[in-house]
C-alpha cells in the first residue's frame, strides 16, 4: 500500500527559506502517470494548490506562488521536495503532499495524501 | 484558470438527512472533477473521481453526478461518521484548484 510521509522543520522564521521532503514508500514514484504534489491548509481555512512534480522533473506551480517556490524530485529515495522562500506568517499551514493520478493533458486528483506536517513561520 | 464555486459553505443537518453539496466549474470540465472529505485534524480522503466513480471503502449514500459544469455530491443518508468537510477539486488542467469546502454540521 502506498504511502506518504512529509518531513521538515515545524518553525521557520520570516523571509526564510521552508523546506519539506515527502517519501514515498510501498510503491514507485516512477511508475504510471503520476505527478506527486504538495497542498497546503492554513489553519481554519481551505485547501490550497501549492505545485506538482513529474518523475522526469517537470513542474507545475500555482501562480499565487511561482516567484517562490520550487518542487523537485530524487528518484534513488523515491523522495520529492518543496521549497518555499521568503516566508511570511500567510505561509503558516499544514503542508501535505500527495499522489496526483493525472493522464495526458489532465491534472488529475489526490490519492493517497500523507498526514500533514504543521509548519508555522514566527521569529 | 478555472475557478471552482462551492456551496454551501456549511449546512446543519441530522443523521438519516440528505445532504446535497454543489460545486460549478467557471469552465468545462468534462468529468475532470474529485470530491474530498476531510475530518478535524486528518488529511482529505478521495470520495469520488471521475465526477461520479466511487472510491473502494467508501459506503454507497455517497453519490456524484454532473450537469454541464455543475457537479454535485448527494449523500443519501447521512450518517455520523459523516460530519466533516468537504471539497470538490477540479482536475482537468493545471493549475489545480480546490473549491472553498463545505462543513457539515450536527443540527
Amino acid at each position: 500500500q502506498l504511502q506518504l510521509q512529509e518531513s521538515g522543520p515545524g518553525l521557520v522564521k520570516p523571509s526564510e527559506t521552508l523546506s519539506l521532503t515527502c517519501t514515498v514508500s510501498g510503491g514507485s514514484i516512477t511508475g504510471g502517470f503520476y505527478y506527486w504534489g504538495w497542498i497546503r491548509q492554513p489553519p481554519g481555512k481551505g485547501l490550497e494548490w501549492i505545485g506538482s512534480v513529474f518523475y522526469s522533473g517537470s513542474t507545475y506551480y500555482n501562480p499565487s506562488l511561482d516567484s517562490r517556490v520550487t518542487i523537485s524530485v530524487d528518484t534513488s529515495n523515491h523522495q520529492f521536495s518543496l521549497r518555499l522562500n521568503s516566508v511570511t506568517a500567510a505561509d503558516t499551514a499544514v503542508y501535505y503532499c500527495a499522489r496526483q493520478k493525472a493522464a495526458p493533458g489532465f491534472s488529475g486528483w489526490f490519492d493517497p495524501w500523507g498526514q500533514g506536517t504543521l509548519v508555522t513561520v514566527s521569529s | 484558470d478555472i475557478q471552482m464555486a462551492q456551496s454551501p459553505s456549511s449546512v446543519s443537518a441530522s443523521v438519516g438527512d440528505r445532504v446535497t453539496i454543489t460545486c460549478r466549474a467557471s469552465q468545462g470540465l468534462g468529468s475532470w472533477l474529485a470530491w474530498y472529505q476531510q475530518k478535524p485534524g486528518k488529511a482529505p480522503n478521495l470520495l469520488i473521481s471521475d465526477a461520479s466513480s466511487l472510491q473502494s471503502g467508501v459506503p454507497p449514500r455517497f453519490s456524484g453526478s454532473r450537469s454541464g459544469t455543475e457537479f454535485t455530491l448527494t449523500i443519501s443518508s447521512l450518517q455520523p461518521e459523516d460530519f466533516a468537510t468537504y471539497y470538490c477539486q477540479q482536475a482537468n488542467n493545471f493549475p489545480v484548484s480546490f473549491g472553498g469546502g463545505t462543513r457539515v454540521e450536527i443540527k
